[in-house]
């Protein structure tokens, strides 16, 4: 079975502050991971994701993501916070027999002027 | 031009009765969802068809039952509503050929659901 696990439902940072939500992955296949962004009361977009190529992943709105196999880690970075960037992050995996796409249970990002 | 659309975006009823979300999109997708996210903002996928044929069903009530008409539709029936269906139904679609290689979902703005 496939999962995350988002640390700190809840992150807040200073505008112009790094950015930095934790994910860790459970997989017993090479997994497919992937970063989606929510806006209050919208539905979710992609911001990135990794497929088994490259492992640092760059997205939108200079969103970053870096594949650490070692540590099952997928952590989303980025370098100075924006006050636009403040949202609910998921983390996802799929992969393997599975052709379903599992959520962690989010991280609300907060950014303070 | 919306991608993924869901009708209506509000909906508030009773217990008891029997409800429907209608999903439609304009990506040519052959594959599309149905997620919940409940008031905790977790997600759970329900249902997925590809190309009219369900391929996922989870552990759902029978009360709600999929339908795909065609590929770019895929609506959701409720029956007999109870106040533990009050949640946020996503509609997604994506393009897979019935694998999840690429997992890019786009998303509808969701249907909340309010069952008094």
């Amino acid at each position: 079975a496939q999962s995350v696990t988002q640390l700190g439902s809840h992150v807040s940072v200073s505008e112009g502050a790094l950015v930095l939500l934790r994910c860790n992955y459970s997989s017993s296949v090479p997994p497919y991971l992937f970063w989606y962004v929510q806006y209050p009361n919208q539905g979710l977009q992609l911001l990135l994701k990794y497929t088994s190529a490259a492992t640092l992943v760059k997205g939108i709105n200079d969103f970053e993501a870096e594949f650490k196999k070692s540590e099952t880690s997928f952590h989303l970075t980025k370098p100075s916070a924006h006050m636009s960037d403040a949202a609910e992050y998921f983390c996802a995996v799929s992969g393997g027999a599975t052709n379903k796409l599992i959520f962690g249970t989010g991280t609300l990002l907060a950014v303070q002027p | 031009d919306t991608a993924v659309s869901q009708t209506p975006k509000y909906l508030v009823t009773q217990m008891g009765n029997d409800k429907s979300i209608k999903c439609e999109q304009n990506l040519g997708h052959d594959t599309m969802y149905w997620y919940k996210q409940d008031s905790k903002k977790f997600l759970k996928i329900m249902f997925s068809y590809n190309n009219k044929e369900l391929i996922i069903n989870e552990t759902v009530p029978n009360r709600f039952s999929p339908k795909s008409p065609d590929k770019a539709h895929l609506n959701l029936h409720i029956n007999s509503l109870e106040l533990g269906d009050s949640a946020v139904y996503f509609c997604a679609s994506s393009q897979n050929s019935g694998r999840l290689y690429t997992g890019e979902l786009f998303f509808g703005e969701g249907s909340r659901l309010t069952v008094l």
